[in-house]
């Protein structure tokens, strides 16, 4: 399985501002997904980041709110805007297809 | 949305018994997987199903794609303290050809030493 990292590992943010988390892995993959964990929560897909064009998005969740880069086939950034309480979560990122294996995540807690 | 129902929510159990947890659906999935995560750390992946009626084993771990293939289980023999975690099953929906993983609610194992 590929090894993935996440940066950062965690933050604290205050309301109104925004974080970009970082995806790296070490090797090149085609699919990459964020997903977010709420609190005490299970997994739930964000998006699909997908090389050479845009993310595909999952219901509930928008563009604007989680901006996604994807510039090649080993990095990607998710990035968490104009944050407030309810943003605070852990924010992993995977990749494989029907394998899935994850990053450690980063654990956002916004103020 | 689509759900996968996991049960128990949490376990509490002394060491050296046998842990059984399910998941099951109204929709037919294409893949099971079961992962453990433990504080502070990602979802590792321990198995993965992919035909129904499948049994796979991974060391003290035993899985199964049920037949109907809306449903799994998940059994770990003679729990350790190092099995405390939660474990969530995730599956694919048959549209969903790899991708888009839904997952349970995950079930809180504690083990007393």
């Amino acid at each position: 399985s590929a090894v993935i990292s996440q940066k950062p590992s965690r933050d604290i943010c205050q309301r109104g501002t925004s974080l970009t988390i970082q995806c790296q892995v070490d090797s090149q993959v085609t699919m990459m997904f964020w997903y977010r964990q709420q609190p005490g929560q299970s997994l739930t897909l964000i998006a699909t980041a997908n090389q050479g064009s845009e993310a595909t998005y999952e219901s509930g969740f928008v563009i604007d709110k989680f901006p996604i880069s994807r510039p090649n086939l080993t990095f990607s950034t998710l990035t968490v805007s104009n944050m407030s309480p309810e943003d605070s979560s852990i924010y992993l990122c995977s990749v494989g297809s029907y394998e899935q294996y994850f990053g450690p995540g980063t654990r956002l807690t916004v103020t | 949305g689509q759900q996968l129902n996991q049960s128990p929510q949490s376990m509490f159990i002394q060491e050296g018994e046998d842990v059984s947890m399910n998941c099951t659906s109204s929709s037919i999935f294409n893949t099971w997987l079961w992962y453990k995560q433990d504080p502070g750390e990602g979802p590792v992946l321990l198995i993965a199903l992919y035909k129904a009626g499948e049994l796979t084993s991974n060391g003290r771990l035993t899985a199964q794609f049920g037949i109907t293939r809306k449903d799994s289980f998940l059994n770990i023999s003679a729990s350790i303290p190092s099995d405390v975690g939660i474990y969530f099953c995730a599956g694919h929906l048959t549209y969903n050809q790899g991708g888009k993983l839904i997952f349970g609610q995950g079930t809180e194992l504690s083990v007393k030493p």
